[in-house]
């Protein structure tokens, strides 16, 4: 059974950059897409981007001058940095494997920007 | 953002059918395929349909979809107490080049 698990700072300061880990088990992340998604405290899904197996990426346009996420196969893990965060970037991040649709997510980290 | 309309809210008694619109365009619905995720309060969310229609192992047979055109459907037959929560389309958008999701439906049984 693949297990996604998301880690990370829980608070962020303004304007600084927000990093964060998804290790998966149970699979390797050397197939199938890998997305980052977000979700506000009371709001919808917002798609961030994904990452193939080749290491290739694709953003959200919204967020793509700040986002960048990557692969380390030997750790069977993704990232995801999002820089220069602001409230607006207060969120529930989740980490998903894609296969056509999103069949696998993490439980979710809640990560706050504040000072 | 969301790029793709739905209800706010639909509810039902238990055993009732309910059903759950998405609308969307051209390049998002219109040429790809639709996956509905079911999120109950405090977790992730996890996959009801993927590829319009098609219902994941272990998914119970009263939820099916549908799509089209621009829309795409989801529908719960026989409700139950368990089915409250909040649902969300989702398709690839050839203009955004990303995904897009519904704003979301929450379900409420009565």
């Amino acid at each position: 059974q693949v297990q996604l698990q998301e880690s990370g700072p829980g608070l962020v300061k303004p304007s600084e950059t927000l990093s964060l880990m998804c290790t998966v088990s149970g699979g390797s992340v050397s197939s199938y897409y890998w997305s980052w998604i977000r979700q506000p405290p009371g709001k919808g899904l917002e798609w961030i981007g994904y990452i193939y197996h080749s290491g290739s990426t694709k953003y959200n346009p919204s967020l793509k001058s700040r986002v960048t996420i990557s692969l380390d196969t030997s750790k069977n893990q993704i990232s995801l940095k999002l820089n220069s965060v602001t409230a607006a970037d207060t969120a529930v991040y989740y980490c998903a494997r894609d296969s056509g649709s999103f069949d696998y997510w993490g439980q979710g980290t809640l990560a706050t920007v504040s000072s | 953002q969301s790029m793709e309309t739905q209800p706010p809210s639909a509810s039902g008694t238990p055993g009732q059918r309910v059903t759950i619109s998405c609308s969307g365009s051209s390049s998002n619905i219109g040429s790809n395929i639709v996956n509905w995720y079911q999120q109950l309060p405090g977790t992730a969310p996890k996959v009801v349909i993927h590829s319009n229609n098609q219902r994941p192992s272990g998914v119970p047979d009263r939820f099916s979809g549908s799509k089209s055109g621009t829309s795409a459907s989801l529908a719960i037959s026989g409700l139950q107490s368990e089915d409250e929560a909040d649902y969300f389309c989702a398709a690839w958008d050839d203009s955004l080049n990303g995904y897009v999701f519904g704003a979301g439906s929450k379900v409420t049984v009565l």
